[in-house]
């Protein structure tokens, strides 16, 4: 069975004040790595797939890098709009479920 | 981008009485839909898959008359929470799987959610 477990559960951060979220898994077989902010009361916005170790992505103050074990999204510089719960999901290559991992919400002040 | 409407966004009922709520893919065949639940600050929990035409795939533990799924159409998915009961109360998000949008948008869009409240 697909395993995501996400540290810390909650983080929270000054504006500026740069830090990383962990995303560590267990599948058979690693079809792709996920990683969605979700505000309050509003579903899943994509951010980035991952698909083999070694991979990394960027988008504006996040970064999401891959290992064969665990994921790490990067917010460098964090602002307060920033502020949101991170979700880790993971696809095993025996099916095109996705399995979800608890989050990380982040809270930045100013 | 791929879209995927969700309604209502907030709907109150009273306990004993159905609710549906609906799931529309603009500009793009959905083949499959996921339907979720989230309990506060937990994460999302799959409740089913549907592939459209044919019977929902239910997880373990999630009772199938109590939520009936319809996938009638490419665009159209339905969620029906049958005789609701306060434990019911949750967030229902559903999400549809576009092969087309794998590239930028991970291959899933998810709607914006429904907020339940049984009284």
């Amino acid at each position: 069975e697909d395993q995501v477990t996400q540290s810390p559960e909650a983080l929270r951060l000054q504006e500026g004040e740069s830090s990383s979220l962990n995303c560590s898994y267990t599948v058979s077989g690693l079809r792709g790595l996920f990683w969605y902010r979700q505000d309050p009361g509003k579903g899943p916005e994509f951010l980035f797939t991952l698909y083999s170790a070694g991979e990394e992505k960027e988008k504006e103050r996040l970064k999401a890098t891959l290992t064969k074990k665990e994921s790490f999204l990067h917010i460098t510089a964090p602002k307060p709009e920033d502020s949101a719960t991170y979700l880790c999901a993971v696809r095993d290559v025996n099916d095109y479920k996705l399995s979800f991992g608890a989050g990380t919400t982040v809270t930045v002040r100013a | 981008g791929a879209v995927v409407s969700q309604h209502p966004s907030r709907v109150i009922c009273k306990s004993g009485t159905s609710v549906k709520i609906e799931c529309r893919s603009l500009d793009f065949q959905a083949t499959t839909m996921f339907w979720y639940r989230q309990f506060p600050k937990q994460s999302l929990m799959l409740m089913a898959t549907s592939n459209e035409g044919s019977k929902a795939t239910y997880e373990q533990g999630v009772e199938k008359d109590k939520f009936l799924i319809n996938h009638a159409s490419l665009t159209l998915s339905t969620l029906t929470v049958t005789s609701a009961h306060p434990e019911d109360s949750s967030f229902y998000i559903c999400s549809a799987r576009d092969l087309d949008a794998a590239s930028t948008g991970g291959g899933y869009t998810f709607g914006s959610g429904t907020r339940l409240t049984v009284v």
